[in-house]
């Protein structure tokens, strides 16, 4: 099983709708969530990161949390165009230093 | 400009022919890292190095040398490539109080025939 899982898509909706993507891990000992955005032919770059269980808000984007489940959530509100990315989730321990992510999932985001 | 940069960009070789990747940051980051992203699998994660002459394996480090003679630079060596390492290469670096965010340089697609 690997340790972070996430639906590898494609995900693909209208402009403005609200987008949720999903991941599962397996690591306890997981305290830290980053969400990463990959467009095509580039590297990733960081969204934003959490720590431990809850909420994060950073403009159109929000990270959850729920480490009771394991799961961790982005929402997308307002999604446009140029949202149009594969979005990595990733996860690590507390003093860790590796990083371990999920395959990623694909979106694509209609006009 | 802020960034990470890899040489080269793409690369097409043979079985067995040693080849080297590089990496450079010039944002004095501590933290350097080399990963592979293969369609499925995801972003894995070859070696590290948190500092000059400190460097460890990753998830995936065999068939892969590194070595960190400067904190700028990382260098990725195959030292006899094979077809399974044919993949995309992304190298990263952060900072150790920033260590969440990481700076991905802009990959290299490597084939190996």
């Amino acid at each position: 099983q690997k340790e972070v899982e996430q639906d590898p898509g494609p995900l693909s909706v209208p402009e403005g709708a609200i987008v949720s993507l999903n991941c599962t891990y397996s690591n306890s000992a997981f305290q830290y969530f980053m969400w990463y955005r990959q467009y095509s032919r580039k590297g990733p770059e960081l969204l934003m990161y959490t720590y431990s269980s809850g909420n994060k808000e950073d403009g159109r984007f929000t990270a959850q949390v729920d480490k009771s489940s394991k799961y961790i959530s982005l929402f997308i509100r307002d999604s446009q165009p140029s949202d149009s990315a594969t979005y990595l989730c990733a996860g690590r321990n507390t003093g860790g230093f590796k990083t371990i992510f999920g395959a990623g999932t694909r979106l694509f985001v209609k006009a | 400009e802020a960034q990470v940069t890899q040489n080269p960009r793409y690369l097409i070789t043979v079985t067995g022919k040693k080849l080297t990747v590089t990496c450079s940051q010039n944002m004095n980051h501590e933290y350097m890292s080399w990963y592979r992203q293969d369609p499925g699998l995801g972003l894995r994660q070859i070696y590290y190095s948190m500092n000059v002459e400190v460097t460890d394996k990753g998830d995936v480090p065999e068939g892969y040398k590194v070595s960190r003679k400067e904190k700028r630079n990382f260098p990725l060596i195959l030292e006899s490539p094979s077809p399974n390492q044919t993949s995309l290469y992304f190298c990263a670096s952060s900072g150790l109080e920033s260590y969440n965010e990481q700076f991905f340089g802009p990959g290299t697609r490597l084939t190996v025939l």
